[in-house]
Order: C-alpha cells, then sequence, then structure tokens
C-alpha cells in the first residue's frame, strides 16, 4: 500500500527566505506526483504535476523535482511571501489514467513579514 | 466554469440523522472522487466514479455511507446513520483525462460536525 510522507508538519520562515518542503513516498512505481495548496477553510488547488518520466517542473518562484528510484520530491520556494502561507500536500498518482490520489498530510506553511 | 460546487459548506448535525453531501462536478469532467479530510488521517479516498459508474469504494468506511451518480452533473454522499466519529472536511474532486494528464480539481468542501 502506497504511503506518502511530508516532513516537516508546519515551517514557520522571515519573508524572503527561500524554502524546501520534502515529500516522501513508498512505492516507486507511481504515475505522477502533484503538490497542491489549502488555504484555511479551502479546497485544494494544484500547483504543479511532475509525469513520473519528468524530474521537475517549474511555475513561477515554485519548483518541483521528483527523484522516482528514492521515493522523493521536492517543492522549492523561492523569495517567500507572507502570500504563501498556506498548508503545502504532495500526492502521488499510483495508476496510468485518472486514478485516485494518495495524498501526505501535508506541510503547513507560516511566512511572517 | 464556476469549478466544482459542493453542498452545503458546513453541517451541524446530531448523532443518528441522514446527512446528503452534495456535489456539482465540472462539465465534461468523465471522473468524480469523493475523499474525506481529518486531522489524524489526511485526504483519504472514499470512492470515485467514471462516466457516473462507481469503480472503487474500498475507501467507504461502512455500510452507513453510499454514493450515487444519477447524471454526470450531480453526486451525492450519503451518511445513515451518522456518528460523531464521521465529523471531518469531505471533498469533491473532478477531472478529465486529457493529454496524458490526471489533473483533479476540487471543490471548497463541506465541514461536517456530527454531535
Amino acid at each position: 500500500k502506497q504511503e506518502v510522507t511530508q516532513i516537516p508538519a508546519a515551517l514557520s520562515v522571515p519573508e524572503g527566505e527561500n524554502l524546501v518542503l520534502n515529500c516522501s513516498f513508498t512505492d516507486s512505481a507511481i504515475y505522477n506526483l502533484q503538490w497542491f495548496r489549502q488555504d484555511p477553510g479551502k479546497g485544494l488547488t494544484s500547483l504543479l504535476l511532475i509525469q513520473s518520466s519528468q524530474r521537475e517542473q517549474t511555475s513561477g518562484r515554485l519548483n518541483a523535482s521528483l527523484d522516482k528510484s528514492s521515493g522523493r520530491s521536492t517543492l522549492y520556494i523561492a523569495a517567500s511571501q507572507p502570500g504563501d502561507s498556506a498548508t503545502y500536500l504532495c500526492a502521488v498518482g499510483t495508476g496510468w489514467g485518472n486514478t485516485p490520489l494518495v495524498f501526505g498530510k501535508g506541510t503547513r506553511l507560516s511566512v511572517i513579514a | 466554469d464556476a469549478g466544482v460546487i459542493q453542498s452545503p459548506r458546513h453541517e451541524v448535525t446530531e448523532m443518528g440523522q441522514e446527512v446528503t453531501l452534495r456535489c456539482k462536478p465540472i462539465s465534461g469532467h468523465d471522473y468524480l472522487f469523493w475523499y474525506r479530510q481529518t486531522m489524524m488521517r489526511g485526504l483519504e479516498l472514499l470512492i470515485y466514479f467514471n462516466n457516473n459508474v462507481p469503480i472503487d469504494d474500498s475507501g467507504m468506511p461502512e455500510d452507513r455511507f453510499s454514493a450515487k451518480m444519477p447524471n454526470a452533473s450531480f453526486s451525492t454522499l450519503k451518511i445513515q446513520p451518522s456518528e460523531p466519529r464521521d465529523s471531518a472536511v469531505y471533498f469533491c474532486a473532478s477531472s478529465l483525462w486529457e493529454g496524458g494528464k490526471n489533473i483533479q480539481y476540487f471543490g471548497a468542501g463541506t465541514r461536517l460536525s456530527v454531535l
């Protein structure tokens, strides 16, 4: 059974700092990996999707990397801003097609002005 | 498109009552997922549908839970009878298999409190 772990569970950084969020998964046979953002009382917003054949994806100040063989992914946030404060969730797609996602419990990020 | 729409946003009920959660997926999406989020267990899949047909309901915790998708634009998740341990945020998500990508779009969720 696929399990996804995110470390740390919570992180507080000063504004402007670069930071890395970590995600690990137990079964390397994944189809893709996604990073989501969740704001309090809101749904999830997809930030980046990395296919299993890819090594990284970038969107603005966000960069996600994937090392499938070691079962790890990182989300790098450059020049953090208070508006980045949210919970970041990592999720893996375990099969070809529109299969359900297996989620980590998230990292709660606070960026202090 | 307005995105995935869930109702109600909040539901407070007493133990033993029937609860019905509703979801309208994004038009044209052929997959619909129901997830539940708790502090202890995080986000977990309950059931998902493809073209209105249930594909995998192994995540439904017990017979008290049932889900239907009578047409492509509507799905319900019903709990009868409800129990305090059902208190959680229930999310609906929809997706369309396009270009080899599986991006799920989530609703804002229904926060259920069973007293």
